[in-house]
């Protein structure tokens, strides 16, 4: 599974848009790129997947860009609930391997008021 | 649904001891995994199933053993707790697609971790 790069952390003000970058340069062709996200002391929760189009669902907004070197994912009003660290995963498609996850360090984002 | 249950929430063990950490989850997934994680780090696996009677290593699985003898239940056993297995604990479970195979939805359910001590 291809490797992620995330800033370490980031601050948002309350209400406003956070937009959380990852790297992945060395993706290949049938990985997707997941997004969870860990609200602190509780376990990992799922926001949203892509594979090249750009993704939204009730949570979130995912941008991946032509290359799919690299995404964007996208709080659109950020509230104080939203501060966790967020796990930008790359995962191989149709593999009949375990399906494990592998998290880096992920990127912990402060929603400020 | 309950989903992904796990006991105890909190432990603390003396170098030496065992104990076993319960994970039951009632979705009928088949894919069950168990993560530690240290402070500060992200999860890292330990064991995982990919079904009831089939277990297989994950990247830490040293000092740890597993069993799944129903779909429902992936205990972890600690056989001689040392102080480097002081950890918040996860389980997980998942589905399995067609074929055996994972598809784009497949996503994991994570319980709510064991904060285990080792003293």
């Amino acid at each position: 599974d291809a490797k992620t790069t995330q800033p370490p952390s980031m601050d948002c003000a309350e209400g406003r848009a956070a937009n959380l970058p990852c790297n992945h340069s060395t993706i290949s062709g049938n990985e997707y790129v997941y997004w969870y996200r860990q609200i602190h002391s509780q376990g990992p929760q799922y926001i949203i997947h892509g594979l090249k189009n750009n993704e939204t669902n009730e949570m979130a907004s995912l941008i991946i860009t032509e290359d799919r070197k690299s995404s964007t994912l996208i709080l659109p009003h950020a509230t104080l609930r939203d501060t966790a660290v967020y796990y930008c995963i790359v995962r191989v498609y149709g593999s009949s391997n375990t399906g494990k996850l592998i998290f880096g360090q992920g990127t912990t984002l402060q929603v400020k008021p | 649904n309950a989903g992904v249950t796990q006991t105890p929430k909190f432990r603390i063990l003396k170098i030496g001891q065992s104990m076993t950490l319960q994970c039951a989850q009632d979705m009928n997934h088949n894919y069950m995994y168990w993560y530690r994680q240290d402070p500060g780090m992200g999860l890292k696996l330990i064991y995982y199933s990919v079904g009831a009677g089939i277990t297989d290593k994950g990247e830490v699985p040293n000092g740890y053993n597993v069993s799944r003898s129903t779909t429902e239940d992936f205990p972890l056993r600690l056989e001689l707790a040392a102080p480097s297995q002081t950890s918040v604990y996860f389980c997980a479970s998942s589905t399995k697609g067609l074929a055996g195979k994972f598809t784009s939805t497949d996503t994991q359910y994570f319980g709510p971790g064991t904060r285990l001590t080792v003293l």
